[in-house]
């Protein structure tokens, strides 16, 4: 069956060190989104990517990147972790706009933990 | 800018009630609507996707219903228990992206 995997499912990180959250999908979608979710935030957009090469900014992409080189992976990398982006990160997948059944689905997310 | 509310944030039902969880938007310019549940500690299940030109969609004891002109969109879970406890949230697609409302918590007591 297809899915859609994040890795590592925990991580804890020392402040001002670069790391990188995977997330693979097998559903062979075009569409590939990062989110974070804070207690009294909800799911908010970090970055999301229609397709190989293509990378856009979500609501809050500071101090985040992704690169998308193949359609299965985009990583996000944290450049120089700060405490401030100790959350839950979720990754998410969907098939291009055209296609009627739009429908998102998500990895099982990561616990990043910044110290 | 969208902006999504869900009312109530938390909710208590005994088991065996009918309930209701409601999802507002502000723009109407949506292509479609999708709830979700998630679980403690876990992602997101989707639940129900409604496209903006249907009115609602069923899965079960799960109905969800979609008016753009008023911008609200209602969960209606029958006969609800305790398996059913979770956070429902709805997520409105428009463009290529979703915004996401905050989430009601459900607990169906035994």
């Amino acid at each position: 069956d297809a899915e859609i995997t994040q890795s590592p499912r925990h991580k804890i990180t020392e402040t001002g060190r670069q790391v990188t959250l995977a997330c693979h999908q097998t559903w062979n979608h075009n569409n590939m989104f990062w989110y974070r979710q804070d207690l009294g935030h909800g799911l908010r957009l970090i970055h999301y990517s229609y397709g190989v090469q293509d990378t856009n900014k979500g609501e809050v992409s500071d101090g985040y990147s992704v690169s998308r080189s193949n359609t299965e992976d985009l990583p996000l990398t944290l450049e120089s972790a700060a405490s401030s982006q100790t959350s839950v990160y979720f990754c998410a997948s969907s098939e291009n706009p055209t296609v009627t059944a739009y429908e998102q689905y998500f990895g099982p997310g990561t616990r990043l933990t910044v110290t | 800018k969208q902006e999504v509310t869900q009312i109530p944030a938390a909710l208590s039902v005994p088991e065996g009630e009918n309930l209701v969880l409601n999802c507002s938007f502000t723009d109407s310019a949506i292509y479609n609507l999708q709830w979700f549940r998630q679980d403690p500690g876990k992602g997101l299940t989707s639940l129900l996707l409604i496209q903006s030109s249907q009115r609602e969609q069923t899965s079960g004891r799960l109905n969800a219903s979609l008016d753009k002109s008023s911008g609200r969109s209602t969960l209606y879970i029958a006969a609800s228990q305790p398996g059913d406890s979770a956070t429902y949230l709805c997520a409105l697609n428009y463009g290529q992206n979703f915004v996401f409302g905050p989430g009601t918590r459900l607990s169906v007591l035994p």
